[in-house]
């Protein structure tokens, strides 16, 4: 069974710019997640999809947006971008059976972003 | 708000020791999920164990243990017999309202 895949696996951008980055899940997870991992700040919640519906949002700014698509693949994006937004972006999937029925999140190898 | 604590930042153990990792979380969920993920230079974070809080029965899997006690908030995990592949950084997690909340993590050494 294939894991979460992430693409691109490096990114330099420079500040003011946009990105997208993708995810894919593994086959039959609804359930997509995004985290932020700094050196200062450690692993954040950015959102959740379920669906191709928000569910979760953690404490970013609006420049940080995503979605879903009908087949679970998920795209953040970040405009304007900043210095501090560089950071390793890791995607998380998961099988979602209900509330309080959580089940492990099996997360990508990351997109390293920077941004200069 | 969910908050997960791993006071050790690194820690060095020699080939074949034993070396426990501390986790302290708190919530005001009475249903949550508690987890410890390992991050190798890679990069991707690697599922270890799962814990619920109903379950408090403490388990082993191969050199993983884990010490779950609710009346304490703490959730720890032990390497037995460490590895030189064990060298790696540890992040127990919280999960609550579909969302993880990490901890700092612990960057574990094993030396040859």
């Amino acid at each position: 069974k294939a894991g979460v895949t992430q693409t691109p696996r490096y990114l330099i951008k420079t500040r003011g710019q946009q990105v997208t980055l993708s995810c894919s899940p593994i086959s039959g997870h609804r359930s997509v997640s995004w985290y932020q991992q700094t050196p200062g700040q450690g692993l954040q919640f950015l959102f959740e999809y379920f669906s191709e519906t928000q569910r979760n949002k953690g404490n970013f700014p609006g420049r940080f947006s995503g979605r879903q698509f009908s087949n679970s693949r998920s795209e953040m994006n970040v405009s304007t971008l900043e210095l501090g937004d560089s950071a390793l972006y890791l995607c998380a999937s998961s099988l979602y059976r209900g509330p309080y029925l959580n089940t492990e999140a099996f997360f990508g190898q990351g997109t390293r972003l920077t941004v200069v | 708000a969910q908050k997960v604590t791993q006071a050790q930042t690194e820690i060095s153990v020699v080939e074949k020791e034993d070396v426990t990792l501390d986790c302290v979380y708190e919530t005001r969920d009475t249903t949550y999920y508690l987890f410890w993920y390992k991050q190798p230079p890679s990069g991707e974070l690697v599922f270890l164990i799962r814990r619920n809080s109903f379950d408090e029965q403490n388990e082993i899997s191969g050199r993983y243990s884990w010490n779950f006690q609710k009346s304490t908030s703490s959730f720890n995990f032990t390497i037995t017999a460490s590895q030189v592949v064990d060298s790696a950084v540890y992040f127990c997690a919280l999960n609550g309202n579909n969302r993880l909340a990490f901890g700092k993590g612990n960057q574990v050494v094993v030396i040859p």
